[in-house]
């Protein structure tokens, strides 16, 4: 199993410029996430996914869209990049139940200059 | 709102000392999670604490969960240069939280350890 992966795994941005993160996971998991890390800022969550069809927003959603058309795959959109958008984005699966350990993705660092 | 707030920011101990971080909610959580994040890696779960007062061990890592449930600590006894990385907890609300999955996570405690 590849758990979960992220494409791209680096990206450079113009401001203005819209971009489209790929999360993808092969744990059949129901829960799926989006977070943000920042320097001493932890990580905050962005939009997450309960369900095929399903989305709701997080802690700091502004600038950003998600859309979950399959299970396995959760999208992050950004239709107007910005340089406060700079950061590194995880992704995270989980499974619903008293046990909700989640599992992450290796990252994807964005630069918008 | 849900607040999870953790010490210290930053710790640098040399290889040998005992180190230990502190989680602490504003609320009731129905569990916590502790994370660990190497340099340039991503968080992996470690463990989870669901009842009060809680203590597990993980070989030098102890893992208690407070008797409110509001507060939880890890601590690591003769730091290794392996324990490098930044520790976050994370918790889930006592209402709704824990089904809609959604994890309430510290800002994290940055470990350095020097040989």
């Amino acid at each position: 199993n590849a758990g979960v992966t992220q494409t791209p795994k680096f990206r450079v941005l113009k401001t203005g410029q819209s971009m489209t993160l790929l999360c993808a996971q092969d744990m059949n998991h129901e829960y799926m996430y989006w977070y943000r890390q920042d320097p001493g800022m932890g990580l905050r969550l962005i939009h997450y996914s309960v369900g095929e069809g399903t989305t709701a927003k997080g802690e700091v959603p502004d600038g950003y869209n998600v859309s979950r058309l399959k299970k396995q795959n959760f999208l992050l959109g950004l239709e107007s990049a910005a340089p406060s958008q700079t950061s590194v984005y995880f992704c995270a699966s989980s499974h619903p139940g008293h046990f909700l350990e989640q599992y992450f993705g290796p990252g994807t660092r964005l630069t918008v200059t | 709102g849900q607040q999870v707030m953790q010490i210290p920011q930053y710790q640098h101990v040399q290889e040998g000392e005992d180190f230990t971080t502190y989680c602490n909610s504003s609320t009731t959580l129905s569990n916590i999670q502790w994370y660990k994040q190497r340099p340039g890696g991503h968080p992996v779960f470690l463990i989870q604490l669901v009842k009060s007062g809680e203590v597990k061990k993980q070989k030098r890592l102890t893992f208690q969960f407070g008797e409110a449930k509001k507060n939880s600590s890890l601590h690591i006894t003769a730091t290794q240069t392996t324990d490098v990385g930044t520790y976050f907890c994370a918790g889930t609300a006592g209402d709704r939280g824990s089904t809609l999955g959604r994890l309430y996570f510290g800002r994290g405690t940055q470990l350095t350890v020097w040989p």
